[in-house]
């Protein structure tokens, strides 16, 4: 009965690849996030979606997108990779505060 | 643009020991500011908030206090334990409703020993 659940935990790949990662909620929250911890261990916010719409864009690539098929999923689709996405990225859920995180998935870019 | 900054990075003490961790901000136009937890491995749980209007929140041996003017915040331990090593994070909410703007510090980690 995980809250937030994303999947893969750990996610190896080359360059160049398109890759994706799949989070849902199971708490009823009306928006979730997508967040990126660097390698200096820094969080910050790369989207949120609230009932399917995007209401908050930071400067990401646009080689990552978000992806909501409905209120309690939204995926991150990833081309291209660079060695420089390498990074764990926490999906998260609210309804108002406080954020509830999932477990991060690792991403290395070899 | 909002900046959060927490002091130590690291901090060891011994089983027993009271502890503060500090957290200060950049802007004092806050709506409220957030304690999280972080294990290795795992994502952030929240442990407490403290509305720009209150001074502080307590929840078991957890004590944060607010100072909205001088732009700081403290994450009080008491009697800390070994299961209390982690990083421990603050983030400032500048907004009502959604979390989409809320600024974190780079956090804390906090190690216990027995």
């Amino acid at each position: 009965d995980t809250a937030v659940s994303q999947t893969p935990k750990y996610l190896v790949t080359q360059m160049g690849n398109d890759k994706s990662i799949k989070c849902e909620q199971n708490l009823g929250h009306d928006t979730m996030y997508w967040y990126k911890q660097d390698s200096k261990k820094f969080l910050k916010i790369m989207f949120s979606y609230n009932n399917k719409e995007l209401i908050i864009n930071e400067t990401v690539p646009n080689r990552f997108s978000p992806k909501s098929p409905d209120k309690a999923h939204l995926n991150l689709h990833i081309n291209s990779l660079e060695l420089g996405d390498s990074a764990v990225y926490f999906c998260a859920s609210s309804q108002d505060s406080p954020l509830h995180f999932g477990n991060g998935t690792r991403l290395t870019v070899t | 643009k909002q900046e959060v900054t927490q002091i130590p990075a690291a901090l060891s003490v011994p089983e027993g020991e009271n502890l503060v961790l500090n957290c200060s901000f950049t802007d004092s136009a806050i709506y409220n500011l957030q304690w999280f937890r972080q294990d290795p491995g795992k994502g952030l749980t929240s442990l407490l908030l403290i509305q720009s209007s209150q001074r502080e929140q307590t929840s078991g041996r957890l004590n944060a206090s607010l100072d909205k003017s001088s732009g700081r915040s403290t994450l009080y331990i008491a009697a800390s334990q070994p299961g209390d090593s982690a990083t421990y994070l603050c983030a400032a909410d500048p907004t009502q409703g959604g979390s989409e703007k809320l600024v974190f510090g780079k956090g804390t980690k906090l190690t216990v020993n027995p």
